[in-house]
């Protein structure tokens, strides 16, 4: 099991670009979720989807979209990225809702620099 | 809403006891937990309190207080390798997502 992976890694856009960031897992977990960390901000969600074909907003979705047309993936798109969007992105998943969604499983990031 | 505090650093040595504390406040509760992250990793999972009173896992130990909307993580025989950031979260309103505090880092030396 891979279980959570992100692509990419890293990656530097310019003001303006656009982008997809890809989350999949391996576990059929029903939840997952973007996260953006910042440093002394810790993890601020900005989107998440409770099943395939299900999105919903988190504490900071503006300026970002999301898809879920596969149970295993979880698409994140910045459609026009500015520098405030230089982050590390985080995606992860979970079994269900209610208290099994307390454990969450991470994937590694993506390091997101725009210029 | 939901808001979480905790301290945003706490210093120890090697052997030691570290207590680090989580005050909530959430409309919807279901437990608290805890994760952990390690300097340019991902945060894993450590503990989650649904009841009231002490986990035990090990060298780690985590308290919830339901009534207090206060929780701590304790750490004993502190090693090298604890040191990381230490985040606690608690669910959305409707227990579909964590709301994550802004974490803490612990900083462990010889």
């Amino acid at each position: 099991n891979a279980g959570v992976t992100q692509t990419p890694k890293f990656r530097v856009l310019k003001t303006g670009q656009s982008m997809t960031l890809l989350c999949a897992q391996d576990m059929n977990h029903e939840y997952m979720y973007w996260y953006r960390q910042d440093p002394g901000m810790g993890l601020r969600l900005i989107h998440y989807s409770v099943g395939e074909g299900t999105t919903a907003k988190g504490e900071v979705p503006d300026g970002y979209n999301v898809s879920r047309l596969k149970k295993q993936n979880f698409l994140l798109g910045l459609e026009s990225a500015a520098p405030s969007q230089t982050s590390v992105y985080f995606c992860a998943s979970s079994p269900g809702g209610g208290a099994a969604q307390e454990t969450q499983y991470f994937g590694p990031g993506t390091r997101l620099l725009v210029l | 809403g939901q808001s979480l505090e905790q301290p945003s650093e706490v210093t120890a040595v090697e052997g030691a006891i570290v207590q680090i504390n989580c005050t909530y406040q959430t409309s919807g509760f279901y437990g608290l937990s805890w994760y952990q992250q390690h300097d340019g990793g991902a945060p894993t999972f450590l503990s989650y309190n649904a009841l009231d009173g002490l986990e035990e896992t090990g060298r780690f130990s985590s308290f919830l207080s339901r009534s207090d909307s206060y929780g701590y993580l304790l750490l004993q025989e502190l090693q090298m390798k604890d040191s990381a950031s230490y985040f606690c979260a608690v669910s959305n309103q409707a227990g579909t997502a964590l709301i994550f505090g802004k974490g803490t880092t612990l900083s462990v030396s010889s």
